[in-house]
């Protein structure tokens, strides 16, 4: 299993949009629809932000929508705030009960 | 509120065993996948596998042949166990809490405690 393809970075100003791309193979991303989105500020613990390719957990601001086409999952976050600055990983099932990772993007509100 | 809590040594000897501990407090464990995933210093995250309530187990095929995990609902514990380790092995691990068996909705997670392998 290799990780999933993620940018390294993206960036975008206060109340702007970034979209951060999840690129995989129909063994993984393609052929399911279970992507999931973590949010990780560095020494805290990870934090769920979209499953299933777009649904959002229990209290997570309606700014974070997730998408899927192809082999390639997107992780959108609309209304930038300063408080979103921080890593984003992707998963995705991969058969056989097990996830793959995504190598992770790091996200900088300018 | 479910917090998950890791502990464990800090640092391993190489050609030992990794063993960590992670406690789980105000929830049961019953009809949850425990799971363990790392971080190494600078790489992305890595799946090591779970362990479902009932005791059956599913690892990162990379990790297979050294890797355990196993439960104690007795003690609301569920704990990670890596033999023969090298300083492949050195990294930030979380132990975390899944609702379904293929990691697509890991919706707990540890803070996670950094494991160094060094002699």
């Amino acid at each position: 299993q290799s990780a999933l393809t993620q940018p390294p970075s993206a960036s975008g100003s206060p109340g702007q949009s970034v979209t951060i791309s999840c690129t995989g193979t129909s063994s993984d991303v393609g052929g399911y629809n279970y992507v999931s989105w973590y949010q990780h500020h560095p020494g805290k613990a990870p934090k769920l932000m979209i499953y299933e390719v777009s649904k959002r957990p229990s209290g997570v601001p309606d700014r974070f929508s997730g998408s899927k086409s192809g082999n390639t999952a997107s992780l959108t976050v609309s209304g930038l705030q300063a408080e979103d600055e921080a890593d984003y990983y992707c998963s995705s099932y991969a058969g056989s009960n097990n996830p793959v990772f995504g190598t992770g993007t790091k996200v900088t509100v300018l | 509120q479910v917090q998950l809590q890791e502990s464990g040594p800090g640092v391993v000897k190489p050609s030992e065993t990794l063993s960590l501990t992670c406690t789980v407090s105000g929830g049961a464990m019953s009809s949850y996948y425990w799971t363990w995933i790392r971080q190494p210093p600078g790489k992305g995250l890595e799946w090591i596998g779970y362990s479902y309530y009932s005791g059956n187990t599913n690892y990162n095929p990379s990790l297979k042949s050294r890797v355990t995990i196993s439960v104690d609902t007795s003690k609301n514990q569920f704990s990670l166990k890596v033999s023969s380790v090298t300083a492949a092995d050195t990294a930030v691990y979380y132990c975390a809490r899944d609702k379904s068996a293929g990691g697509s909705h890991i919706d707990m997670w540890g803070q996670g405690t950094m494991v160094t392998v060094s002699s």
